[in-house]
């Protein structure tokens, strides 16, 4: 099955930096790659997607990357705000099924 | 997007009892999975809810610990038997749509 690696586990950033979440995953047949923002007790929400047919996209300050070759995607918030703190999770998707990657807590100190 | 009442939203039980988790949503869909999610971790898949078979298991997870039934497209309950303190988790229900997934607001699973 799909294997989705997620670096970092936590990532502690100055409110107005830039924050970079990376994953990595194994199955070539995957092809759609969400990722979702956790708050503290309530549901995973999806923030930002792409697909496997584009390179980039980005909504406001956060852009997401592919790479097929290398099997590698990227979360990127720039100008990151307090309430910008939470977990986020990347996955893969293969056949309607999500894979997720173990998640980063994301900390923005004010 | 669908919407997706999920319930109970939270529950305490007793070891050994079994544990009733129902999923409504708004609309047909085709496709409705049931995701755990263990405290401090990333969300599992449990199973895909198939209507009108049974339900495929990811590896790990057995239909006697938990059973799911999916009897029409709009509607599916996962069950968590026989429990243990080690069951204690969020259970959410899930739903995709044109390869996005959306999610139920969880069940907090505590049991004693």
């Amino acid at each position: 099955g799909e294997n989705v690696e997620q670096h970092p586990s936590t990532l502690s950033v100055q409110e107005g930096d830039s924050a970079v979440i990376k994953c990595t995953y194994s199955d070539s047949a995957s092809n759609y790659f969400p990722w979702y923002k956790q708050e503290l007790g309530k549901r995973p929400q999806l923030i930002i997607d792409i697909r496997s047919n584009v390179g980039e996209k980005k909504d406001q300050r956060i852009a997401v990357t592919l790479n097929k070759t290398a099997k590698h995607f990227s979360l990127h918030i720039t100008e990151t705000q307090p309430e910008d703190s939470a977990v986020y999770f990347c996955a893969a998707v293969n056949d309607y099924k999500l894979s997720f990657g173990a998640g980063t807590t994301v900390t923005v100190r004010a | 997007s669908a919407v997706i009442s999920q319930k109970p939203s939270r529950d305490i039980c007793q070891r050994g009892t079994s544990l009733t988790i129902q999923c409504q949503v708004d609309s047909q869909v085709t496709m409705m999975f049931w995701y755990r999610q263990q405290p401090g971790q990333s969300l599992t898949l449990i199973a895909t809810a198939n209507q009108g078979s049974e339900a495929t298991y990811e590896s790990g997870f057995v239909i006697d610990k938990f059973p799911i039934s999916r009897p029409n497209l709009t509607f599916s309950t996962l069950t968590v038997s026989n429990m243990s303190p080690e069951d204690s988790s969020i259970y959410l229900c899930s739903v995709a749509e044109n390869t996005e997934a959306f999610f139920g607001q969880g069940t907090r699973l505590t049991v004693v």
